[in-house]
């Protein structure tokens, strides 16, 4: 699985958007971009997973590259409940394993 | 209707102890997991089971015995806990082979005195 890297933390006003990037340059064409997220204390929650087209859901957005050597999550309007540690994470469709790194904290203030 | 739910939420007990954590989902997945949370927050999975069928183990140290008595569950035996093994310990599951969109349980926060 090809290692991922993001920013250790980012903040966020309340209602705005957050912009979280992922590099990922080691991806290989059937690795897709998985992200997760770990609020305070609760286990890790799926978000959203892409291959190489974009991709929305009732949580965020996926924009990946067209190189898929990065890809960035979107919250369109961030609240105090998504404060959370974001990770982002590159995994074949079929493995069983996902290999979490250190992730994104991100900190939304009002 | 707690999609995977573990037991205990909290487990505090002594050196050379042997306790067990047990986890259930009623998703209707066939896989289910372990994982290991550390104090410096890093997330790693020990264990992997399809089908009551082993499927991973990362070099976990043999005290630690994962159980499934059907697909619903996964139970984590620990013998003669060592102060290291104080953790959070997450299950998850996951539905078919073709995605990897896991399901994680609440956790259970390990002390080791």
């Amino acid at each position: 699985d090809a290692k991922t890297t993001q920013p250790p933390s980012m903040d966020c006003a309340e209602g705005r958007a957050a912009n979280l990037p992922c590099n990922h340059s080691t991806i290989s064409g059937n690795e897709y971009v998985y992200w997760y997220r770990q609020i305070h204390s609760q286990g890790p929650q799926y978000i959203i997973h892409g291959l190489k087209n974009n991709e929305t859901n009732e949580m965020a957005s996926l924009i990946i590259t067209e190189d898929r050597k990065s890809s960035t999550l979107i919250l369109p309007h961030a609240t105090l409940r998504d404060t959370a540690v974001y990770y982002c994470i590159s995994s074949f469709i079929d493995t069983d394993k996902l290999i979490f790194g250190t992730g994104t904290r991100l900190q939304v203030f009002p | 209707d707690t999609a995977v739910s573990q037991t205990p939420k909290y487990l505090v007990t002594q050196m050379g102890n042997d306790k067990s954590i047990k986890c259930e989902q009623n998703l209707g997945h066939d896989t289910m997991y372990w994982y290991k949370q550390d104090s410096k927050k890093f997330l790693k999975i020990m264990f992997s089971y399809n089908n009551k069928e082993l499927i991973i183990n990362e070099t976990v140290p043999n005290r630690f015995s994962p159980k499934s008595p059907d697909k619903a569950h996964l139970n984590l035996h620990i013998n003669s806990l060592e102060l290291g093994d104080s953790a959070v310990y997450f299950c998850a599951s996951k539905a078919g082979v073709q995605r990897n969109t896991q399901y994680f349980g609440p956790g259970t926060r390990l002390t080791v005195l």
